[in-house]
């Protein structure tokens, strides 16, 4: 079955320093591969995704990630942050076949920016 | 702002209860996806329709069931309420019910089971 950890629950950083939060899927093949984010009260807004080609891909608001299929990992990385980042951050996996796009979300990490 | 609209916003309900949450379609959506996002976890995928047929579901029972319309507007039904049931109940739409094209979710219904 598939299945997407992000092993930070929580992360924190000052504004203007660097972030990568981490992603790891398993899937019985190379899924599409997204990263979303939330905010308070809000819905879920599609960051970046990734489904063939460059496996550096750019997004919104000044957000990449790269996919590393040997790692099964698509980690989102950022290179200054913003106080507006601060939200909660979804990986999630979802399948190249079949007529259902059933997205499988990891559990989230939660951003706190620093002034 | 996506142009998914969901309602209502906030409801409370009593465990055995059955309740209905609406979404409308951003313009032009054919197909529209179902979550349940509990508190702390990930969206959980609970059904898709596409044209007015379920056409993938989740790990949910069956007292979760669906509609599409014609405008492909959607409902959920949950019927005999559970205190697990208690989340926040994401609609999203998109162009075509496969591929990578992008889901435009809403902001959410979000469900008090008591």
């Amino acid at each position: 079955a598939q299945s997407v950890t992000q092993p930070d629950i929580h992360i924190t950083v000052s504004e203007g320093a660097s972030l990568e939060l981490r992603c790891n899927y398993s899937y019985g093949a190379t899924p599409y591969l997204f990263w979303y984010v939330q905010s308070p009260g809000q819905g879920l807004q599609l960051l970046l995704k990734y489904f063939s080609g460059d496996t550096l891909v750019q997004g919104i608001k000044g957000f990449e990630a790269e996919f590393k299929r040997s790692q099964s990992s698509f980690n989102l990385r950022k290179p200054s942050v913003h106080w507006s980042d601060a939200a909660e951050y979804f990986c999630a996996v979802g399948p190249t076949s079949g007529s259902a796009r059933q997205l499988t979300f990891g559990s989230g990490t939660q951003l706190t920016v620093l002034p | 702002e996506t142009g998914v609209t969901q309602s209502p916003t906030h409801l409370i309900k009593t465990r055995g209860q059955q309740v209905t949450l609406r979404c409308s379609s951003q313009s032009g959506h054919n197909t529209v996806s179902w979550y349940q996002q509990a508190l702390g976890q990930g969206p959980q995928f609970i059904f898709q329709y596409y044209r007015e047929e379920e056409n993938g579901r989740g790990n949910f029972p069956p007292r979760f069931s669906g509609l599409q319309f014609p405008n492909y507007s959607s409902e959920l039904n949950v019927n005999a309420l559970e205190l697990d049931d208690s989340a926040l109940y994401l609609c999203a739409s998109s162009f075509s019910r496969g591929g990578a094209g992008e889901l435009f979710f809403g902001e959410g219904s979000r469900l008090t089971v008591l």
